[in-house]
C-alpha cells in the first residue's frame, strides 16, 4: 500500500525558512517522480514543484522558483521541500503527491495527508 | 502562463449526468488528469490522460478532450459523488503543471 507522510509544517515568521519532509512506503521510490503541491484552506490546488526519480531534474512554478528547493534521498525513501524567504502568500497545507510516472505529463496518483504552512508574524 | 479555467459550481440530481468543463487554449493537444475532492480530504485521481480510470474509480466517471476543452462526466450521480473537482495539464510551454479553478458539484 502506497502511503506518504508529510511533516514539518508550523508557524514561521515572513522572510523566515522551513524544511518540509515527505516519508514515502509501498512503492519503488526512485522509479516515480515526486510533486509539492500546497492549498490554501478552503482554495484552489496550486503545483509548486517536481523532482524526477533520481533527482536529476526538478520544476518549479514562478511564486516560488528561487526560494523553495526540492529534493530527494532515494536511499531513505525520502522528499524535501527547503522554504526560504517564506512570505505570507505561501500559507498552506503542502501535500507530497507521487507521480504515476517519471515526471510530465503524468498524473498524481497518490497523495499525503498534508502539512500545514503558516506564515505569519 | 497557461490558463485552465472552471465553472465554479455545478448542481445535480441524484441519477441524473454531471458535466464539468476545464478550458485551455488547444487543451486538446494536451494531457488533462481529474482530482475528486471531498471536505477535509486530499485529492483523488478519478480520469487520468484525459479519459482513463485508473482501478477502483467507477465506470461512471469518464472524460474527453477536444479543442479548447477538456470534460469530466459523472453519469448516474450518487450523493457521494459531492465534492470538488479539479482538472490538471502539463504546460510544455512553460515546464509547469497547471491546475484549473476547481468546480464545486453539489447533489441536490
Amino acid at each position: 500500500e502506497v502511503q506518504l507522510v508529510e511533516s514539518g509544517g508550523g508557524v514561521v515568521q515572513p522572510g523566515g525558512s522551513l524544511r518540509l519532509s515527505c516519508a514515502a512506503s509501498g512503492f519503488t521510490f526512485d522509479d516515480y517522480a515526486m510533486h509539492w503541491v500546497r492549498q490554501v484552506p478552503g482554495k484552489g490546488l496550486e503545483w509548486v514543484s517536481l523532482i524526477g526519480g533520481h533527482g536529476g531534474s526538478t520544476y518549479y512554478a514562478d511564486s516560488v522558483k528561487g526560494r523553495f528547493t526540492v529534493s530527494r534521498d532515494n536511499s531513505k525513501n525520502s522528499l524535501y521541500l527547503h522554504m526560504n524567504s517564506l512570505r505570507t502568500e505561501d500559507t498552506a497545507l503542502y501535500y507530497c503527491a507521487k507521480d504515476a510516472g517519471d515526471g510530465y505529463p503524468s498524473p498524481c496518483d497518490f497523495w499525503g495527508q498534508g502539512t500545514l504552512v503558516t506564515v505569519s508574524s | 502562463s497557461y490558463v485552465v479555467t472552471q465553472p465554479p459550481s455545478e448542481s445535480v440530481a441524484p441519477g441524473k449526468t454531471a458535466r464539468i468543463t476545464c478550458g485551455g487554449k488547444d487543451i486538446g493537444s494536451e494531457s488533462v488528469h481529474w482530482y475528486q475532492q471531498k471536505p477535509g480530504q486530499a485529492p483523488v485521481l478519478v480520469v487520468y490522460d484525459d479519459s482513463d480510470r485508473p482501478s477502483g474509480i467507477p465506470e461512471r466517471f469518464s472524460g474527453s478532450n477536444s479543442g479548447n476543452t477538456a470534460t469530466l462526466t459523472i453519469s448516474r450521480v450518487e450523493a457521494g459523488d459531492e465534492a470538488d473537482y479539479f482538472c490538471q495539464v502539463w504546460d510544455s510551454s512553460s515546464d509547469h503543471y497547471v491546475f484549473g479553478t476547481g468546480t464545486k458539484v453539489t447533489v441536490l
